[in-house]
């Protein structure tokens, strides 16, 4: 299995303040993607990275920013929760971007309630 | 824009049984597309991929699908379903730095 930790697995806040999700890889893998997951919706992109500091919006990236300060480490926040980002967050990576191998490797989620 | 639909939300089928999956895809260039599975309370993982060649593709855990230019479909079969299949299907279309997944499908295996 690929080497992809997030944390945390599962966290609980409120509505206004902030949330910090983290992944970190051990692969050396170039691309890392957050995704939400939602029931009908599958797996939506909210940023990705292709390189360190190197950092682009997905479809669903409005209320959500990322840091990549080194290889191994992706950082996504949610500067003021709300209840519409109660999700489950999936952090992935791969050697060559989506297009390319296309093969992601995925983590195994953190669950975010906004109460 | 490019766009992925899987129009089944959920199915069901008995153990032994083939199996169908649909997957439809928008896209303006030659695809690379793919199937991920993803079992309860994992991360997906890569089931098969399509880039160019030959429109039969071979996956792991004995799936295949057939990528249709005509008909812009990348439908997932399976010939006989086990009990441990039962998990929710991903179709995903991919461009230049990014992946676009479908909704998925729900697969239930009955015994």
């Amino acid at each position: 299995d690929a080497g992809i930790t997030q944390s945390p697995r599962h966290k609980v806040t409120e509505t206004g303040t902030p949330v910090t999700l983290r992944c970190h890889q051990t692969e050396n893998h170039r691309y890392m993607y957050w995704y939400r997951q939602d029931p009908g919706h599958g797996l939506r992109l909210i940023h990705y990275s292709y390189g360190v500091k190197d950092t682009d919006k997905g479809e669903v990236s409005d209320g959500y920013s990322v840091s990549r300060s080194k290889t191994e480490d992706f950082l996504l926040t949610l500067e003021s929760a709300t209840s519409s980002q109660t999700s489950v967050y999936f952090c992935a990576i791969s050697e060559s971007a989506g297009g390319g191998t296309g093969e992601l490797f995925f983590g195994e989620g953190s669950r975010l309630t906004v109460l | 824009a490019q766009s992925v639909t899987q129009p089944d939300i959920h199915i069901t089928v008995s153990e032994g049984a083939s199996l169908e999956l649909r997957c439809n895809y928008s896209y303006g260039a030659t695809p690379y597309l793919f199937w991920y599975v993803q079992s309860p309370g994992q991360g997906l993982q890569l089931l098969l991929k399509y880039f160019s060649g030959d429109t039969l593709v071979q996956g792991i855990k004995g799936f295949e699908a057939e990528f249709k230019r005509s008909q812009s479909s990348f439908n997932l079969r399976k010939p006989s379903v086990h009990w441990s299949d039962a998990a929710e299907y991903f179709c995903a279309l991919g461009s230049a730095r990014q992946l676009t997944f479908g909704s998925g499908t729900q697969l239930t295996v009955l015994p």
